[in-house]
């Protein structure tokens, strides 16, 4: 059973950046992962924001961006906003099949 | 612009089969490069990737999910449908539809909350 470990929680200052993480243990992340990552706001339906590893949609905010560190994929928060506090889920694709992590849940503070 | 709207039963009986309907509107879901995926998220809990279905029919499961699940497409209503048997109080959650190009993920119903009690 494939696991996929994100950071359980996280605390940003406003105006600050944070870097989230996901991991996969089947080893190191690549492209042909597909890294998505989603934002989902309490009571909220899971927005998407980014696909294959560091593409954007046209409804992403500017401010985040995603990308390849060390053996996992990441999502940076350049200059956080109150509004950016939310859980966020990043998605893997294995073989023929997607994982989610855990989830991050993010604090601006 | 693309919706995608869930139905079906808010509560199930124990050891029934929960069977979801997610109605697609604005598009069709005939396309080349789309799947049509179902996903769901246990109360306070993250969420979990079920399955997929191409619109010839092709579907992927979660392995973990794999003994229990069938999802199924019907091109002429524009529906893809979940069926999931044996269902357990572990099985209540809200469950999403969502449409994935190959790599991505991007629109997704509301969701519907279902529930597995007697």
């Amino acid at each position: 059973q494939t696991v996929v470990t994100q950071e359980p929680s996280l605390t940003v200052s406003p105006g600050g950046t944070v870097t989230l993480t996901c991991a996969s243990s089947t080893g190191a992340v690549t492209s042909g992962y597909y890294p998505n990552w989603f934002q989902q706001k309490p009571g909220q339906t899971p927005r998407a924001l980014i696909y294959s590893t560091s593409n954007k949609h046209s409804w992403t905010p500017a401010r985040f961006s995603g990308s390849l560190l060390g053996d996992k994929a990441a999502l940076t928060l350049s200059g956080a906003q109150p509004e950016d506090e939310a859980d966020y889920y990043c998605l893997l694709f294995h073989g023929d099949s997607w994982v989610f992590g855990g989830g991050t849940k993010l604090t601006v503070l | 612009q693309l919706q995608l709207q869930e139905s079906g039963p808010g509560l199930v009986q124990p050891s029934e089969t929960l069977s979801l309907t997610c109605t697609v509107s604005g598009g069709s879901i005939s396309i080349s490069n789309y799947y049509w995926a179902w996903i769901r998220q246990p109360p306070g809990k993250g969420l979990e990737w079920i399955g997929n279905v191409y619109f010839s029919g092709s579907a992927y499961y979660n392995p973990s999910l794999k003994s229990r699940v069938t999802i199924s497409v019907d091109t002429s209503k524009n529906q893809f449908s979940l069926k999931l048997s044996s269902v357990t109080a572990a099985d209540t959650a809200v469950y999403y539809c969502g449409r994935q190009p190959f790599g991505s993920f991007d629109y997704w119903g509301q969701g519907t909350l279902v529930t597995v009690s007697s």
